[in-house]
């Protein structure tokens, strides 16, 4: 069985600085996918970025990116520039590969401050 | 942009009653999805459907759960009997390619059960 571990419960930084989330995962399939979704106070559930395992360049969105170890089996999300809207829950996620209707397994969540 | 939109975004029910929570997925996906945060905790699958068939659930999703595509656009979740610990934030998801394209999730339904 996949698990999904973010050992930062909550996280506070000042605006403008460096953020580094951590994420461990636990598999034994080798093709898979991984995510970092952000939830805001609204609740909802929106995707952040996302890796392939596949891939060994790390994928970044703007201010977004990871480091993605794989042998070290470990996913960190890195927000450079933090914002105030940048504040939320962020979960790392795991999805293997091997169906197209695969389910998504989620860490506990780390809770990121964003201080003006 | 194409949106995954649930309704109701809240709903408060009495314990033993049934409740149908209700989503419109994205018009060209395929795959649909259930999941479930209870408050303060992690985000959980619940069952995932394609082709007019469950693909896959999870131990939480048990004989008082069913989900249903009564239409063609709408995808629906019911919990026959609720009980208190059903109280969460339910989240619907969908996608085109399965899981390869990335999931749309819905705002979520919160269900509070008294």
């Amino acid at each position: 069985a996949q698990t999904v571990t973010q050992s930062q419960p909550e996280m506070s930084v000042q605006e403008a600085e460096t953020v580094t989330l951590s994420c461990t995962y636990d598999t034994s399939e080798s093709n898979y996918y991984l995510f970092w979704y952000k939830q805001p106070p609204s609740r909802q559930m929106i995707l952040v970025i996302r890796q392939e395992a596949y891939k060994q360049q790390n994928a970044t969105e703007n201010r977004f990116s990871v480091n993605f170890q794989k042998a070290a089996k470990s996913f960190s999300l890195k927000i450079s520039d933090s914002q105030l809207g940048d504040t939320a829950m962020y979960f790392c996620a795991f999805m293997k590969h091997d169906s197209s209707a695969s389910k998504i397994i989620f860490g506990s969540g780390t809770r990121l401050s964003i201080r003006p | 942009e194409p949106e995954v939109t649930q309704t109701p975004s809240h709903q408060v029910t009495q314990m033993g009653q049934e409740v149908i929570l209700r989503c419109v997925p994205i018009s060209n996906h395929l795959y649909f999805y259930w999941y479930r945060q209870i408050l303060g905790q992690k985000v959980e699958f619940l069952v995932s459907f394609y082709n007019n068939e469950i693909s896959e659930k999870s131990e939480i999703f048990d004989d008082q759960f069913s989900v249903e595509r009564p239409d063609g656009s709408n995808f629906t979740l019911k919990i026959r009997s609720t009980k208190l610990e059903d109280s969460a934030m339910y989240f619907c998801a969908s996608s085109a390619e399965g899981a390869l394209g990335g999931y749309t999730f819905g705002s979520g339904t919160r269900l509070t059960v008294v």
